[in-house]
């Protein structure tokens, strides 16, 4: 089944600079890829996303990359903010030989702090 | 849209009690996700359903686990009987069915806590 690493864990930024997060995924069939941002205390919330019809994909500060040859995607932030600051968790849709099913399978999530 | 609804927020039982937990998803909305986040697991996905059939259930660790969608607009995630290990938060996702179906919103999450 499919897999999703993600790096680093831990990400320290200081405020305006930028940062990537990098995922990895097993199943070359997968063909949509979301990044969540999770707050403390909060639910998770769909900040941007891709498909794997698209090489990148961009809204304002955030943007995410994919290179479906080497099987992973990035998220990069600019001009960081101190509101920036939560977990992220990159998921990646799972396919099935049967045909397409609707299942993310999640990362392991990278707390990213921004330093004012 | 008020989003994903779960009730209740928070739940503190004993072990060896039932509890049921409780999701609205988005009206519409074809795809019913339940999850479950742990500091050591993660977000794992528990079971879903599309339009209220039960389609993947190979997260749900054990018998003691179970979830029912018996309408559109109403699911239950049951544990009976209840252990420390279960305590988690449980969020509820929906998606909706077509070319957009790939995006799941979540709800608020139900902190589980079992003494």
């Amino acid at each position: 089944g499919e897999n999703v690493e993600q790096h680093p864990s831990t990400l320290s930024v200081q405020e305006g600079d930028s940062a990537v997060i990098k995922c990895t995924y097993s199943d070359s069939a997968s063909n949509y890829f979301p990044w969540y941002k999770q707050e403390l205390g909060k639910r998770p919330q769909l900040i941007i996303d891709i498909r794997s019809n698209v090489g990148e994909k961009k809204d304002q500060r955030i943007a995410v990359t994919l290179n479906k040859t080497a099987k992973h995607f990035s998220l990069h932030i600019t001009e960081t903010q101190p509101e920036d600051s939560a977990v992220y968790f990159c998921a990646a849709r799972t396919m099935n030989y049967g045909g397409a099913t609707n299942k993310l399978i999640f990362g392991t999530g990278t707390l990213l702090a921004v330093q004012p | 849209d008020a989003g994903v609804i779960q009730s209740p927020r928070h739940e503190v039982t004993e072990m060896g009690q039932e509890v049921t937990l409780r999701c609205k998803p988005i009206s519409g909305h074809d795809y019913l996700f339940w999850y479950r986040q742990t500091m050591m697991r993660g977000l794992e996905l528990l079971i879903y359903f599309n339009n209220n059939v039960p389609i993947d259930d190979s997260g749900m660790p054990e018998d003691r686990f179970s979830a029912k969608m018996p309408n559109a607009s109403f699911s239950t995630l049951k544990i009976q009987p209840s252990e420390p290990r279960d305590s988690a938060v449980y969020f509820c996702a929906s998606s909706p069915q077509g070319p957009h179906s790939y995006e799941q919103y979540f709800g608020p999450g139900t902190r589980l806590t079992v003494t």
